[in-house]
Protein backbone atom coordinates (compact mmCIF):
# COMPACT_ATOMS: atom_id res chain seq x y z
CA UNK A 1 0.00 0.00 0.00
CA UNK A 2 1.11 3.83 -0.10
CA UNK A 3 0.86 6.92 2.59
CA UNK A 4 2.15 9.48 2.63
CA UNK A 5 2.91 12.18 6.23
CA UNK A 6 3.06 15.42 5.88
CA UNK A 7 2.26 18.64 8.35
CA UNK A 8 -1.19 20.35 8.33
CA UNK A 9 0.12 23.53 8.50
CA UNK A 10 3.16 25.52 7.96
CA UNK A 11 3.42 29.11 8.99
CA UNK A 12 6.21 31.31 7.74
CA UNK A 13 7.12 35.30 7.46
CA UNK A 14 7.51 37.05 3.87
CA UNK A 15 10.84 36.80 2.28
CA UNK A 16 11.98 33.80 4.90
CA UNK A 17 12.80 30.04 3.87
CA UNK A 18 10.33 27.13 4.66
CA UNK A 19 10.69 23.63 4.34
CA UNK A 20 7.64 21.45 3.60
CA UNK A 21 8.73 17.18 4.75
CA UNK A 22 6.80 14.47 3.54
CA UNK A 23 7.46 11.01 4.71
CA UNK A 24 5.98 8.20 2.36
CA UNK A 25 5.76 4.09 3.67
CA UNK A 26 5.07 3.03 -0.24
CA UNK A 27 5.82 -0.59 -1.86
CA UNK A 28 7.91 -0.32 -4.88
CA UNK A 29 8.57 3.64 -4.19
CA UNK A 30 9.31 5.03 -7.95
CA UNK A 31 9.61 8.65 -7.60
CA UNK A 32 7.63 11.90 -5.68
CA UNK A 33 6.08 15.00 -7.01
CA UNK A 34 4.54 18.12 -5.44
CA UNK A 35 1.84 19.98 -6.68
CA UNK A 36 0.94 23.56 -5.28
CA UNK A 37 -3.03 23.99 -4.67
CA UNK A 38 -4.71 27.41 -4.33
CA UNK A 39 -7.50 28.03 -2.13
CA UNK A 40 -10.21 27.70 -4.30
CA UNK A 41 -8.56 26.67 -7.66
CA UNK A 42 -6.95 23.24 -9.20
CA UNK A 43 -3.91 21.70 -8.08
CA UNK A 44 -1.07 22.23 -10.30
CA UNK A 45 2.59 20.58 -10.71
CA UNK A 46 5.87 21.29 -8.95
CA UNK A 47 8.44 19.08 -9.54
CA UNK A 48 9.34 15.56 -9.33
CA UNK A 49 11.98 13.49 -8.21
CA UNK A 50 12.63 9.80 -9.14
CA UNK A 51 16.12 10.32 -8.01
CA UNK A 52 18.01 11.22 -4.30
CA UNK A 53 19.08 15.06 -4.33
CA UNK A 54 17.56 18.62 -4.91
CA UNK A 55 15.78 19.28 -7.88
CA UNK A 56 15.75 23.19 -8.13
CA UNK A 57 13.31 24.95 -10.23
CA UNK A 58 13.17 29.16 -9.46
CA UNK A 59 12.37 29.78 -5.81
CA UNK A 60 11.00 26.30 -5.31
CA UNK A 61 13.42 23.20 -4.56
CA UNK A 62 12.36 19.70 -3.81
CA UNK A 63 14.53 17.05 -2.23
CA UNK A 64 14.12 13.07 -2.33
CA UNK A 65 16.21 10.57 0.59
CA UNK A 66 15.23 7.04 -0.68
CA UNK A 67 16.73 5.30 2.29
CA UNK A 68 15.01 7.30 4.56
CA UNK A 69 11.75 7.45 2.68
CA UNK A 70 11.54 10.95 3.06
CA UNK A 71 11.26 14.30 0.48
CA UNK A 72 11.05 17.94 0.95
CA UNK A 73 9.69 21.11 -0.60
CA UNK A 74 11.69 24.15 -0.42
CA UNK A 75 10.48 27.57 -1.01
CA UNK A 76 12.93 30.60 -0.87
CA UNK A 77 11.63 34.17 -0.63
CA UNK A 78 8.33 33.93 0.37
CA UNK A 79 5.81 35.80 -1.02
CA UNK A 80 2.44 36.12 -0.03
CA UNK A 81 1.13 34.28 -3.34
CA UNK A 82 3.20 31.38 -1.93
CA UNK A 83 0.03 31.20 0.58
CA UNK A 84 -1.97 27.55 -0.56
CA UNK A 85 -1.63 23.70 0.21
CA UNK A 86 1.13 21.70 -0.70
CA UNK A 87 0.43 18.38 -1.53
CA UNK A 88 3.56 15.16 -2.40
CA UNK A 89 2.48 12.69 -3.86
CA UNK A 90 4.41 9.14 -4.11
CA UNK A 91 4.21 6.96 -6.99
CA UNK A 92 5.01 3.22 -7.30
CA UNK A 93 7.21 1.41 -9.51
CA UNK A 94 4.99 -0.27 -12.38
CA UNK A 95 2.10 2.79 -12.09
CA UNK A 96 1.84 5.64 -13.34
CA UNK A 97 -1.09 7.13 -11.00
CA UNK A 98 0.09 8.87 -8.09
CA UNK A 99 -1.36 8.41 -4.00
CA UNK A 100 -1.73 11.95 -2.85
CA UNK A 101 -0.75 12.90 0.86
CA UNK A 102 -3.31 14.95 2.89
CA UNK A 103 -1.38 18.37 1.95
CA UNK A 104 0.26 20.94 3.98
CA UNK A 105 -1.68 24.81 4.32
CA UNK A 106 1.30 27.44 3.91
CA UNK A 107 0.51 30.89 5.44
CA UNK A 108 2.76 33.28 4.82
CA UNK A 109 2.46 36.84 7.06
CA UNK A 110 3.73 40.02 5.95
CA UNK B 1 -5.82 25.12 -25.52
CA UNK B 2 -7.92 25.22 -22.62
CA UNK B 3 -6.67 22.32 -20.75
CA UNK B 4 -8.97 20.25 -18.66
CA UNK B 5 -12.82 22.16 -18.88
CA UNK B 6 -15.41 20.76 -16.57
CA UNK B 7 -19.01 21.17 -15.95
CA UNK B 8 -20.79 22.99 -13.85
CA UNK B 9 -18.39 24.95 -11.64
CA UNK B 10 -21.46 24.46 -8.73
CA UNK B 11 -24.51 22.17 -8.41
CA UNK B 12 -26.89 21.56 -5.12
CA UNK B 13 -28.85 17.93 -5.29
CA UNK B 14 -30.99 16.95 -2.98
CA UNK B 15 -30.55 13.06 -1.77
CA UNK B 16 -31.27 10.60 -4.45
CA UNK B 17 -31.13 12.64 -7.29
CA UNK B 18 -28.67 11.91 -10.50
CA UNK B 19 -26.20 14.00 -12.42
CA UNK B 20 -23.20 13.61 -14.70
CA UNK B 21 -20.15 15.97 -14.53
CA UNK B 22 -18.82 16.65 -17.37
CA UNK B 23 -14.94 16.75 -18.26
CA UNK B 24 -12.93 17.36 -21.31
CA UNK B 25 -9.03 17.99 -22.17
CA UNK B 26 -7.91 19.14 -25.38
CA UNK B 27 -4.07 17.91 -24.54
CA UNK B 28 -4.56 14.72 -26.53
CA UNK B 29 -3.83 13.14 -23.52
CA UNK B 30 -4.42 9.15 -22.82
CA UNK B 31 -5.78 8.87 -19.47
CA UNK B 32 -7.86 10.65 -17.29
CA UNK B 33 -8.61 10.54 -13.88
CA UNK B 34 -11.41 11.83 -11.65
CA UNK B 35 -10.83 12.47 -7.72
CA UNK B 36 -12.58 13.89 -4.93
CA UNK B 37 -11.04 16.53 -2.37
CA UNK B 38 -12.64 16.89 1.34
CA UNK B 39 -11.30 19.18 3.89
CA UNK B 40 -8.11 17.45 5.32
CA UNK B 41 -8.56 14.78 3.02
CA UNK B 42 -6.01 15.20 0.58
CA UNK B 43 -7.01 13.94 -3.25
CA UNK B 44 -8.72 10.57 -3.53
CA UNK B 45 -8.88 8.54 -6.65
CA UNK B 46 -12.08 7.48 -7.66
CA UNK B 47 -11.91 5.97 -11.14
CA UNK B 48 -9.31 6.85 -13.97
CA UNK B 49 -9.26 5.56 -17.47
CA UNK B 50 -5.67 4.82 -18.38
CA UNK B 51 -6.88 5.00 -22.15
CA UNK B 52 -9.43 5.46 -24.38
CA UNK B 53 -12.35 2.53 -24.08
CA UNK B 54 -10.78 1.25 -20.37
CA UNK B 55 -11.75 2.58 -17.01
CA UNK B 56 -10.99 1.35 -13.33
CA UNK B 57 -11.76 2.00 -10.01
CA UNK B 58 -9.80 3.57 -7.45
CA UNK B 59 -9.52 4.30 -4.01
CA UNK B 60 -13.28 5.43 -3.46
CA UNK B 61 -15.93 4.10 -6.43
CA UNK B 62 -18.84 3.50 -4.58
CA UNK B 63 -21.71 5.15 -5.47
CA UNK B 64 -20.47 6.39 -8.58
CA UNK B 65 -20.05 5.33 -12.65
CA UNK B 66 -17.93 6.45 -14.93
CA UNK B 67 -17.92 6.85 -18.87
CA UNK B 68 -14.93 7.49 -21.23
CA UNK B 69 -16.92 8.74 -24.74
CA UNK B 70 -13.85 9.12 -26.12
CA UNK B 71 -10.23 10.38 -26.33
CA UNK B 72 -11.03 14.25 -24.78
CA UNK B 73 -14.31 12.90 -22.94
CA UNK B 74 -14.56 11.47 -19.59
CA UNK B 75 -17.94 11.83 -17.53
CA UNK B 76 -18.59 10.81 -13.92
CA UNK B 77 -22.45 9.80 -13.03
CA UNK B 78 -24.13 9.71 -9.07
CA UNK B 79 -26.83 7.79 -10.08
CA UNK B 80 -28.66 7.88 -6.55
CA UNK B 81 -26.67 11.10 -4.59
CA UNK B 82 -26.16 11.41 -0.85
CA UNK B 83 -25.07 13.94 1.38
CA UNK B 84 -21.41 11.89 1.95
CA UNK B 85 -20.76 12.77 -1.89
CA UNK B 86 -20.88 16.22 -0.96
CA UNK B 87 -17.55 17.37 -1.87
CA UNK B 88 -15.16 19.53 -4.60
CA UNK B 89 -14.54 16.42 -7.72
CA UNK B 90 -11.77 17.45 -10.16
CA UNK B 91 -11.00 15.83 -13.23
CA UNK B 92 -7.11 15.48 -14.52
CA UNK B 93 -5.46 14.20 -17.35
CA UNK B 94 -2.03 12.83 -18.19
CA UNK B 95 -0.01 11.40 -20.60
CA UNK B 96 -0.36 8.18 -19.56
CA UNK B 97 0.89 5.04 -20.65
CA UNK B 98 2.24 5.98 -24.00
CA UNK B 99 3.87 8.75 -22.47
CA UNK B 100 6.67 5.77 -21.01
CA UNK B 101 7.70 6.14 -17.34
CA UNK B 102 8.78 9.41 -17.32
CA UNK B 103 6.68 11.60 -14.73
CA UNK B 104 3.28 11.52 -15.68
CA UNK B 105 2.76 15.05 -14.45
CA UNK B 106 -1.68 15.22 -13.84
CA UNK B 107 -3.36 18.28 -15.44
CA UNK B 108 -6.09 19.67 -13.27
CA UNK B 109 -9.81 21.21 -14.25
CA UNK B 110 -11.16 23.61 -12.11
CA UNK B 111 -12.92 21.67 -10.23
CA UNK B 112 -17.13 20.96 -9.62
CA UNK B 113 -18.16 21.96 -6.03
CA UNK B 114 -20.95 19.39 -5.21
CA UNK B 115 -23.73 19.95 -2.53
CA UNK B 116 -25.77 17.28 -1.75
CA UNK B 117 -28.93 18.17 0.93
Amino acid sequence: GQSLEQPSEVTAVEGAIVQINCTYQTSGFYGLSWYQQHDGGAPTFLSYNALDGLEETGRFSSFLSRSDSYGYLLLQELQMKDSASYFCASRRRGSYIPTFGRGTSLIVHP
Amino acid sequence: NAGVTQTPKFQVLKTGQSMTLQCAQDMNHNSMYWYRQDPGMGLRLIYYSASEGTTDKGEVPNGYNVSRLNKREFSLRLESAAPSQTSVYFCASSEGLAGGFSYNEQFFGPGTRLTVL
